[in-house]
């Protein structure tokens, strides 16, 4: 099946600091997603990626949709500590979710 | 807006027990969906479904029966719950394949 590679599986960063995260897959996606995740929740959708090449910002999140459809990156600028969460990419179609990034905020 | 709706929150079960964990949406969606999220991993699909009347398995679909008699629900069948089987079970719906989904709450399976 397909499979998306999410890099890294955890970081631990400075209130402050910006945050850099990927996604690869060997197969095509149309469509690419960032989700976040709260400890006993359900994933919420940050971004929607819908064509090649696209860079998409909401509030201090910025995604980029690759050129060859196989891969995303999700940075977050001036990390606070409500950002601390897991962040999931995944790939349209029926959805694939990567394994996550755990992310943790020193304040 | 209640948006997904899953049923129940947690779920203790016995091994060899059945239950049916139940998914509602009120967006209208077509496609709907059942993930299973062990701990710290990711989410993996079980069974979806792109309408009312069809549905069609995911990554680990054994253990598992699903039906969609109606646009709005998704039930998720166990017959005979296993240790294996205990994770939490996340219901979603998206308008369509190539769009965003959105996630219940979960449900928090436990089978002893």
């Amino acid at each position: 099946g397909q499979q998306l590679n999410q890099s890294p599986q955890s970081m631990f960063i400075q209130e402050g600091e910006d945050v850099s995260m990927n996604c690869t897959s060997s197969s095509i996606f149309n469509t690419w997603l960032w989700y976040k995740q709260d400890p006993g929740e359900g994933p919420v959708l940050l971004i929607a990626l819908y064509k090649a090449g696209e860079l998409t910002s909401n509030g201090r999140l910025t995604a980029q949709f690759g050129i060859t459809r196989k891969d995303s990156f999700l940075n977050i600028s001036a990390s606070i500590p409500s950002d601390v969460g897991i962040y999931f990419c995944a790939g349209a179609g029926p959805l694939v979710f990567g394994k996550g990034t755990r992310l943790s905020v020193i304040a | 807006n209640a948006g997904v709706t899953q049923t129940p929150k947690f779920r203790i079960l016995k091994i060899g027990q059945s239950m049916t964990l139940q998914c509602a949406q009120d967006m209208n969606h077509n496609y709907m969906y059942w993930y299973r999220q062990d701990p710290g991993m990711g989410l993996k699909l079980i069974y979806y479904s792109v309408g009312a009347g069809i549905t069609d398995k995911g990554e680990v679909p054994n253990g598992y029966n699903v039906s969609r008699s109606t646009t709005e629900d998704f039930p998720l069948r166990l017959e005979l719950a296993a240790p294996s089987q205990t994770s939490v079970y996340f219901c979603a719906s998206s308008l369509g394949t190539d769009y965003g989904a959105f996630f219940g709450q979960g449900t928090r399976l436990t089978v002893v």
